[in-house]
């Protein structure tokens, strides 16, 4: 999985405080996709962003997260208020196009306390 | 997008050929067959895309017959280092980011 970094790779929040998940895509590719997985299940897609876009959030919860990849720098997952149910590892994947194969990076382990 | 079927687990020895099928019954003419490769506390590596008969690179291969309602993923001399959980997938090309994954098969490989 070289070249999609995320960071942190684990993160631990209480009930209440906001995670914020990083994930830079490999170099060249402008799409960006974000997935979540809770443990003996497979990926579930939350969102699909292209630079400064969001071009389909179908799979995001409608309160408490949000996601962005500005022109510059990583994309970004922010939840808010974070709850118990939240625990889970979030992938990230990029493709130079949309109908290119996605590249995944390791993910991160949200933890919630 | 079409819903996958494929078997929840599979046992194999070292240098055996392992064959993983996937029934993708409502596939539409638009989709093609993607197989993804995850290991524990990783995220999902791409193997392998086909859209019909034969598709071949230096990991796999990948068969899908006529009617393209199956496929399956053929590891030539499997060792413990392909046990993995392996995800079949069936959407168009690409599919504008929505993948949709299943449980996948896990694949445990013995000495």
């Amino acid at each position: 999985n070289a070249g999609v970094m995320q960071n942190p790779r684990h993160l631990v929040r209480r009930r209440g405080q906001e995670a914020r998940l990083r994930c830079s895509p490999m170099k060249g590719h402008s799409h960006v996709y974000w997935y979540r997985q809770l443990p003996e299940e497979g990926l579930k897609f939350m969102v699909y962003l292209q630079k400064e876009n969001i071009i389909d959030e179908s799979g995001m919860p409608k309160e408490r997260f949000s996601a962005e990849f500005p022109k510059e720098g990583p994309s970004i997952l922010r939840i808010q208020q974070v709850v118990r149910g939240d625990s889970a590892a979030y992938f990230c994947a990029s493709s130079s196009t949309g109908y290119q194969p996605q590249h995944f990076g390791d993910g991160t382990r949200l933890s919630i306390l | 997008l079409a819903k996958t079927t494929q078997p929840i687990s599979m046992d194999s020895y070292e240098g055996q050929e392992v064959n993983i099928t996937c029934s993708h019954n409502n596939i539409a003419t638009n989709d093609y067959i993607t197989w993804y490769q995850q290991f524990p506390s990783q995220g999902p590596r791409f193997i392998i895309q086909g859209y019909k008969t034969k598709v071949t690179n230096e990991v796999a291969s990948l068969f899908i017959p006529a009617d393209r309602k199956s496929s399956t993923l053929s590891l030539p001399r499997v060792s413990l280092s392909d046990t993995a959980v392996y995800y079949c997938l069936v959407g168009e090309q690409g599919s504008q980011g929505n993948l949709i994954f299943g449980k996948g098969t896990k694949l445990s490989v013995k000495p």
